[in-house]
């Protein structure tokens, strides 16, 4: 089974700042996913990857297969962008993800 | 935003009470799944299925059975519910493998 670590597990920052949440996992996988969850509300996915890099708006997502690693970044940070953010990793001939337990960000104007 | 509802979004019940929790989809999605996120863990899955009639256990399977006569519903059960059992409830679905779709998700507590 997979393992699925998550740092930091609490973030706090200003307005402003650039932001990194890291993942890392301890199984090669075949998909790594970053999800979005706002307080009280329901789950989003950001991104899909598999290698590389993707970029969406302000948030940028990277993996590196051999390290068995991911980043998000998050680019002039905004009070909107205050949610949990989830890394979930899929396995090879596997339908199942298995999920990080997430990092809280805070973003203070 | 994927067409997935859940019902109810919020419910209170009493231990040793049954407890169904319908998971709807317009997508016409081949996979769906049940899962439970409480603090300190990240999502566990319950129940998934893979069509219509077909259905699988999760990690955290134990008290929970699961129903899928139709594409479109997918039905996780709790036969008698335990104070364990409190959580809240997402349900997903997916067509390709690793890509799901989350629902809005549900709040159960068990008093």
């Amino acid at each position: 089974k997979n393992e699925v670590e998550q740092s930091p597990q609490n973030l706090t920052a200003q307005e402003g700042e650039f932001i990194t949440i890291n993942c890392s996992y301890s199984v090669g996988i075949s998909a790594l996913h970053w999800l979005q969850q706002h307080p009280g509300g329901g789950i989003v996915s950001l991104f899909m990857l598999s290698s590389g890099k993707k970029k969406h708006g302000r948030l940028i997502a990277t993996i590196n297969i051999q390290e068995k690693h991911s980043s998000l970044h998050i680019t002039a940070s905004h009070p909107r962008d205050s949610a949990v953010y989830i890394c979930a990793v899929g396995d090879f001939g596997n339908e199942k993800l298995t999920f990080g337990t997430g990092t809280r960000l805070t973003i203070i104007p | 935003d994927a067409g997935i509802t859940q019902s109810p979004r919020h419910k209170v019940t009493e231990t040793g009470t049954p407890v169904t929790l319908r998971c709807h989809q317009t997508e016409n999605h081949r996979y769906m799944y049940w899962y439970r996120q409480d603090p300190g863990h990240g999502l566990r899955l319950i129940h998934y299925s893979y069509g219509v009639k077909d259905t699988d256990k999760g990690e955290v399977s134990d008290g929970y059975s699961v129903s899928r006569s139709k594409t479109e519903d997918f039905l996780l059960t709790l036969e008698s519910a335990t104070s364990s059992q409190t959580s809240v409830y997402f349900c997903a679905i997916s067509e390709f493998v690793y890509e799901q779709y989350f629902g809005p998700g549900t709040r159960l507590t068990v008093t």
